[in-house]
């Protein structure tokens, strides 16, 4: 069945600091790829999307870029803020009409420090 | 409204006891989501609607749950005979076709 693997955490990084959070996923046909954040005491947000290969999604300086040859989408920030402290999932989409579930990583915990 | 709205934000249960959560979804979404989340893990698909219609329950854990969405509108997510491995954060997401957009959830604890 379709699976998300994602970077384990916590992550901690100094303001400014690059970021990588690591996603790989295994699915039949060619999902759409997503990355939802959800901050301290909200709900989850689509931060980011691409729905094929080689799309570039990007959103808030965050970007991700489908790589369906090493099935990954990994997110990557130039330049984090203590503003981006929050918990990032994975997720992919399978393209079957009718039913667009989302089938998630566990979440990669994110605090920046000033 | 302007967004999911999910209610209650927390339910405390007593092991056994029926629960009801609801989901408010954003006006004229015709599809509807519930996820479970377990504490430290990504959410996981319970079941599905479009409109009315639950096209897929194939993520309901076991026959104790049930949803329904009888007007195609509001819905509700009900758990019978709770037991302490309910205990989760039940999410609700409505969808227009382009984007999920997902309700505070309810944190649901069974003691």
């Amino acid at each position: 069945g379709d699976s998300v693997t994602q970077m384990e955490g916590p992550v901690t990084l100094s303001e400014e600091a690059f970021l990588t959070i690591n996603c790989t996923y295994t699915a039949t046909g060619y999902p759409s790829l997503f990355w939802y954040v959800q901050y301290p005491g909200e709900g989850l947000q689509l931060l980011l999307k691409a729905t094929k290969a080689d799309d570039k999604g990007s959103n808030k300086g965050f970007e991700a870029t489908y790589r369906k040859e090493t099935t990954s989408f990994h997110l990557e920030k130039g330049s984090v803020q203590v503003s981006d402290s929050a918990v990032y999932f994975c997720a992919l989409k399978r393209s079957n009409f009718g039913n667009e579930k989302l089938t998630f990583g566990t979440g990669t915990r994110l605090t920046i420090i000033p | 409204g302007a967004g999911v709205s999910q209610s209650p934000r927390y339910k405390v249960a007593k092991r056994g006891q029926d629960v009801a959560l609801r989901c408010d979804p954003i006006s004229g979404h015709v599809s509807l989501f519930w996820y479970q989340q377990a504490l430290g893990q990504g959410p996981e698909f319970l079941t599905y609607f479009q409109n009315e219609a639950q096209l897929d329950k194939s993520g309901l854990p076991s026959d104790r749950f049930f949803a329904e969405r009888p007007e195609g509108s509001v819905s509700t997510l009900k758990i019978q005979r709770t037991q302490q491995e309910d205990s989760a954060v039940y999410l609700c997401a409505s969808s227009s076709g382009t984007e999920a957009f997902f309700g505070q959830g309810t944190r649901l604890t069974v003691v």
